[in-house]
């Protein structure tokens, strides 16, 4: 069982260029989130995804776009990337059936803007 | 969403019990206490939840006050690889367009586990 695998694993950016960061889940899961980890600061929410072409914004989502075209990927995209957004960025997903099921969280990708 | 109070940092010894607390004095009827954490280098793994009674499973235990306003997450034996950022979420039952699935994080305690 793979989980969440997220790709790639590093990625060094020049101000200003365009990435997508890619999220994919074996697990059926409804719900996807992406969240950014700062230094010394916990997860905060970029993006979420109750399903297949339903999207919505989490505490964090200026200058990120997301879409949701498959139950399994959630793609986040950086349109023109800025030195703010240097970051760990970590998808997690989880079913919504049940009230207090877990989430399972990718590996990270550590993105660097210069 | 309700806020939760934990310690910045604990230390314990190997092989001996961590009790880790959680404030959440604003917790409502309805909130999940869950408990996450953070290894070094990777994404964060829960580790329980529990609503109001005591909940216990092959990683840690959970004591939740009969007020429900605080919590303790029990580790029965520390070992080196369980220094980690522990997380503790309040999680709003039931479904309602999706806000109530999300995980909001605090800086959680950071338990170091000496030799």
């Amino acid at each position: 069982n793979a989980g969440v695998t997220q790709t790639p694993k590093f990625q060094v950016l020049k101000t200003g260029q365009s990435m997508t960061l890619q999220c994919a889940q074996d697990m059926n899961h409804e719900y996807m989130s992406w969240y950014r980890q700062d230094p010394g600061m916990g997860l905060r929410l970029i993006h979420y995804s109750v399903g297949a072409g339903i999207t919505d914004q989490g505490e964090v989502p200026n200058g990120y776009n997301v879409s949701r075209s498959t139950t399994e990927d959630f793609p986040l995209r950086l349109l023109s990337a800025a030195p703010s957004q240097t970051s760990v960025y970590f998808c997690a997903s989880r079913t919504i059936q049940g009230v207090g099921t877990e989430a399972f969280f990718g590996q990270g990708t550590r993105l660097t803007v210069v | 969403d309700a806020k939760t109070t934990q310690p910045n940092s604990m230390e314990s010894n190997e092989e001996e019990p961590v009790h880790l607390p959680c404030n959440h004095s604003t917790i409502s009827g309805t909130d999940y206490i869950h408990w996450y954490r953070q290894l070094p280098s990777q994404g964060p793994e829960y580790v329980i939840h529990g609503l109001t009674s005591n909940v216990n499973n092959r990683m840690a235990s959970l004591a939740i006050a009969e007020d429900r306003k605080s919590s303790t997450l029990i580790l029965h034996r520390a070992t080196l690889r369980d220094a980690a950022v522990y997380y503790c979420i309040l999680r709003g039952g039931g479904y309602s367009g999706g806000s109530n699935y999300k995980l909001t994080f605090g800086k959680g305690t950071l338990l170091t586990v000496n030799p």
